[in-house]
């Protein structure tokens, strides 16, 4: 089955900016997904990028998309304690028969610790 | 407007014993789906159900029943509950199209001992 991995900790200093880092081996991705996971509560969508594009930016994230090497990436400029969080990275794995099958495809989730 | 519901939040088990974790969503979405997670791997999937009347098995399915009760609700069983089983469980749903996003519940932590 197809893969996704992620580093498993990431610390930064309150102010800098964060990159947290994917590779996936879907070759046929449509859409990568970033998540965020708060301590005790559920997964919250963050944002996603469609595998025709190589950027998406929206406020303090910035997405890049490399798909020669199937490397995802998240940035978060100007980290806040607030995102403190673990970070997952997703693959849509998508199949049409019958009818449409969506799963994801979860890494194991990147921890960011903000430092103040 | 709730989105995606669990209950319940918290449960200790026996190890054999048996229970069921509620999932309900209020979204109209076709596709609803029950994942585990496990420290240091992510969150895994463990049936998913495409639409009413229809159930999948995922990565994980060993050791669990769903029931896809109606269009809103998609139930997971445990027949007789294993250490193994000891988890935190999620909950979500999706709609076509809107780039596939899937809606997250608040999970159900589960201890077996």
């Amino acid at each position: 089955g197809e893969d996704v991995e992620q580093s498993l900790f990431l610390s930064v200093r309150e102010g800098d900016s964060s990159v947290i880092n994917c590779t996936y081996t879907d070759s046929s991705s449509t859409y990568l997904y970033w998540y965020k996971q708060e301590p005790g509560a559920g997964l919250q969508l963050l944002t996603y990028i469609f595998s025709n594009m190589d950027m998406k930016q929206d406020q303090r994230l910035t997405v890049l998309l490399n798909k020669k090497d199937k490397h995802l990436s998240l940035r978060i400029a100007d980290t806040q304690t607030g995102d403190s969080a673990i970070y997952f990275c997703a693959d849509l794995e998508r199949e049409e028969y019958g009818g449409a099958t969506n799963k994801l495809i979860f890494g194991t989730g990147t921890l960011l610790a903000v430092q103040p | 407007n709730a989105g995606v519901t669990q209950t319940p939040k918290f449960q200790v088990l026996k190890t054999g014993q048996s229970m069921t974790l509620q999932c309900a969503q209020d979204m109209n979405h076709n596709s609803m789906y029950w994942y585990r997670q496990d420290p240091g791997m992510g969150l895994r999937l463990i049936y998913y159900s495409a639409s009413e009347g229809t159930t999948d098995k995922g990565e994980v399915p060993n050791g669990y029943n769903v029931s896809r009760l109606n269009k809103r609700e998609f139930s997971l069983r445990l027949e007789s509950a294993a250490p193994s089983q000891t988890s935190v469980y999620f909950c979500a749903s999706s709609e076509e199209g809107n780039a596939y996003e899937q809606y997250f519940g608040p999970g159900t932590r589960l201890t077996v001992t």
